[in-house]
């Protein structure tokens, strides 16, 4: 039972244009919510949280919006640039974190 | 700060033997995990500890062994190593087990 859902394996974007990333979640407890961008060969690293009482996070370029009520989150990155090329995971926390699936983004120069 | 440290880096095994993935950090962080990532299953969980002396299973145990004498270590056994633990493991570490985990590099091993 997948708990931590990104339904989109791939994505490729223009340079400059906005990225969007989407993650849904089944479980209702989940406190916590954040991603992770994995370049090949490297761990993943941490980018970028949002608390379940909060409903936008903003740092420089990314943003990552949470709808409760949908079960929904979301990364957006703009402008994108190539060296934002990466597979994303999202993750969701309860005392431990749940990972979903990963999704690859391409930025196309 | 070194942060989370692993070896070895690449790893081949034969069905049957037995290894272990070590695991260190420097952030003085009671809460370690590990995970194995498979292609389109994302990262599962294998076990965890929330501080020394204390260990609990996570998703995905069975055929791994942990234990936690120290704060800084966290090394991973692989008891009789077969084929579907082919995988890249990752060691991770946070104040508490919801918060942010920093990752090492990762170990990617394969069972012949």
């Amino acid at each position: 039972d997948q708990q931590v859902k990104q339904n989109s394996p791939s994505l490729s974007v223009q340079e400059g244009r906005i990225s969007i990333l989407n993650c849904d979640y089944t479980n209702s407890m989940f406190d916590y919510f954040l991603w992770y961008k994995k370049y090949p060969a490297e761990g993943p690293t941490f980018l970028i949280s949002i608390s379940s009482i909060k409903d936008k996070n903003e740092d420089g370029r990314f943003t990552v919006f949470l709808n409760k009520s949908a079960k929904h989150l979301s990364l957006h990155i703009v402008p994108s640039q190539p060296g934002d090329s990466a597979v994303y995971f999202c993750a969701a926390s309860n005392e431990k974190l749940t990972f979903g699936t990963g999704t690859r983004l391409t930025i196309i120069p | 700060n070194a942060g989370v440290t692993q070896t070895p880096k690449f790893q081949v095994l034969k069905t049957g033997q037995s290894m272990t993935l070590q695991c260190a950090q420097d952030m003085n962080h009671e809460y370690m995990s590990w995970y194995r990532q498979d292609p389109g299953m994302g990262l599962r969980l294998i076990h965890y500890s929330v501080g020394a002396g204390i260990t609990d299973q996570g998703e995905v145990p069975n055929g791994y062994n942990v234990s936690r004498s120290t704060t800084e270590d966290f090394p991973l056994r692989l008891l009789s190593a077969a084929p579907s633990q082919t995988s890249v493991y990752f060691c991770a570490s946070s104040y508490s087990g919801g918060n942010t985990q920093y990752f090492g590099p990762g170990t990617r091993l394969t069972v012949l």
